[in-house]
């Protein structure tokens, strides 16, 4: 069993769409989740940071972690055009800070 | 401000060839990690270099792979001799000691015949 699960989709929306993107993951000991966008032929840049339990927003991205149900969650509102990539999870379980485990990742594409 | 480099963007070797992959970190960080993304996984973590020192090589897959980091400044991947199941993408990360956000390269993709 993968330590971290992640459809890998592809996901079509469209543009204005509000988009919701998920893992889960069995190790009880990451302590830090992150989320990562990855445009074609590029490295993945960090998104968002999260630490406990709740939702952080940053502008149109909200990340939500549900530690008890070892679940997290990314929302893109008002999706855009630009928004396509592929969205990866990753986490990290606190004696390493750059040692992530990763999703496999989510390929989303927001049509006009 | 330039961000991490890599080298070469793509390479395509055949088997039992032998293949060195560079990257350059962003300047002033101490943290320098390589993963790896082969086709239909997910990427994962090969080893972490502080300085010039190899801190975790846990992900390392076996001893066909060698990496060096010279001087705490860049550092190198090399594979000998490269299999078919090296295919992939090789991403270096780096980021500032105490930190825990990585700057990604573009990745090196890697294509053993």
């Amino acid at each position: 069993q993968k330590e971290v699960e992640q459809d890998p989709g592809p996901l079509s929306v469209p543009e204005g769409a509000i988009v919701s993107l998920n893992c889960t993951y069995s190790n009880s000991a990451f302590q830090y989740f992150m989320w990562y966008r990855q445009y074609s032929r590029k490295g993945p840049e960090l998104l968002m940071y999260t630490y406990s339990s709740g939702n952080k927003e940053d502008g149109r991205f909200t990340a939500q972690v549900d530690k008890s149900s070892k679940y997290i969650s990314l929302f893109i509102r008002d999706s855009q055009p630009s928004d396509s990539a592929t969205y990866l999870c990753a986490m990290i379980d606190g004696t390493s800070y750059g040692k992530l485990t990763f999703g496999q990742g989510t390929i989303l594409t927001v049509h006009p | 401000e330039a961000g991490v480099t890599q080298f070469p963007s793509h390479s395509v070797i055949e088997k039992g060839q032998t293949v060195t992959l560079r990257c350059d970190p962003i300047s002033g960080h101490d943290n320098l990690y390589w993963y790896r993304r082969v086709m239909g996984k997910e990427i994962k973590f090969l080893l972490h270099f502080v300085k010039e020192s190899k801190q975790d090589e846990s992900g390392m897959p076996n001893n066909r792979f060698l990496a060096e980091r010279t001087g705490g400044t860049y550092s190198t991947l090399k594979v000998q001799p490269a299999e078919l199941e090296d295919s992939g993408v090789y991403f270096c990360a780096s980021s500032p000691l105490g930190t825990g956000e990585l700057f990604f390269g573009e990745g090196s993709r890697l294509t053993v015949l």
